[in-house]
């Protein structure tokens, strides 16, 4: 069972703040690491598939950034909106998916 | 129309009762999967098919088994139901190694 760790668990926000959470991970066998958003309710859906150390990828108001050599990326969310708020998952990929517990982000107005 | 569809998406049953969660996709994917999640745990992956011939065991296959029909079909079955089973299901493809999943809108399950 691989190791991959999110914190904190859960933050609460401030309209308009910006935040951010971490994702660690085994810094071997490393293919791949995604993201997921996930929203009450519904299914998670991807945010981003990153592959190379150093690779930061941009969605909207969030983006992520990677560092296979230490095993961790971060998730950050500019100037947080209240439909921002959700679960954020993190899954390290060798050859098939393994999740963090995930981040709850509660945006309050 | 979902493209990963579930059914049941509800179901409540007893102990010692067989199971089966189905899911049928429209993606064309080769690759399908089975996760359970229990709050503060994430998702566990259960068993994962690369192909309609391969089926491997994910890290709590425990107490399930899986069928792979066909390439857009990929069943899992709790043979003999029990209560630490109760938890939301979810099916999930991707189209390559590395590619992103795409879920199905989750089987709650629950045994009495």
């Amino acid at each position: 069972i691989l190791n991959v760790e999110q914190s904190p668990q859960s933050l609460h926000v401030q309209e308009g703040d910006s935040t951010n959470f971490t994702c660690s991970f085994p810094s071997s066998n490393f293919y791949a690491l995604h993201w997921y958003r996930w929203e009450t309710a519904k299914s998670p859906e991807a945010l981003f598939v990153m592959t190379l150390n150093g690779d930061e990828k941009k969605k909207g108001r969030i983006s992520a950034t990677l560092n296979t050599k230490e095993g961790y990326s971060y998730l950050y969310i500019k100037g947080s909106q209240p439909e921002d708020s959700a679960t954020y998952l993190c899954a390290f990929d060798d050859y098939k998916l393994s999740f963090g517990a995930g981040t709850t982000v509660t945006v309050r107005a | 129309d979902a493209d990963v569809t579930q059914t049941p998406r509800n179901r409540i049953t007893k102990t010692g009762k067989r199971i089966m969660l189905e899911c049928s996709q429209t993606k064309g994917h080769d690759r399908m999967y089975w996760y359970r999640q229990d709050p503060g745990l994430g998702l566990r992956l259960i068993y994962y098919s690369f192909d309609v011939k391969d089926i491997n065991k994910g890290e709590i296959s425990d107490g399930y088994s899986v069928s792979r029909q066909a390439q857009a079909k990929f069943s899992l079955s709790l043979e003999s139901a029990i209560p630490n089973q109760t938890a939301l299901y979810f099916c999930a493809t991707s189209e390559v190694r590395g590619g992103e999943l795409f879920f199905g809108e989750g089987s709650r399950l629950t045994v009495l």
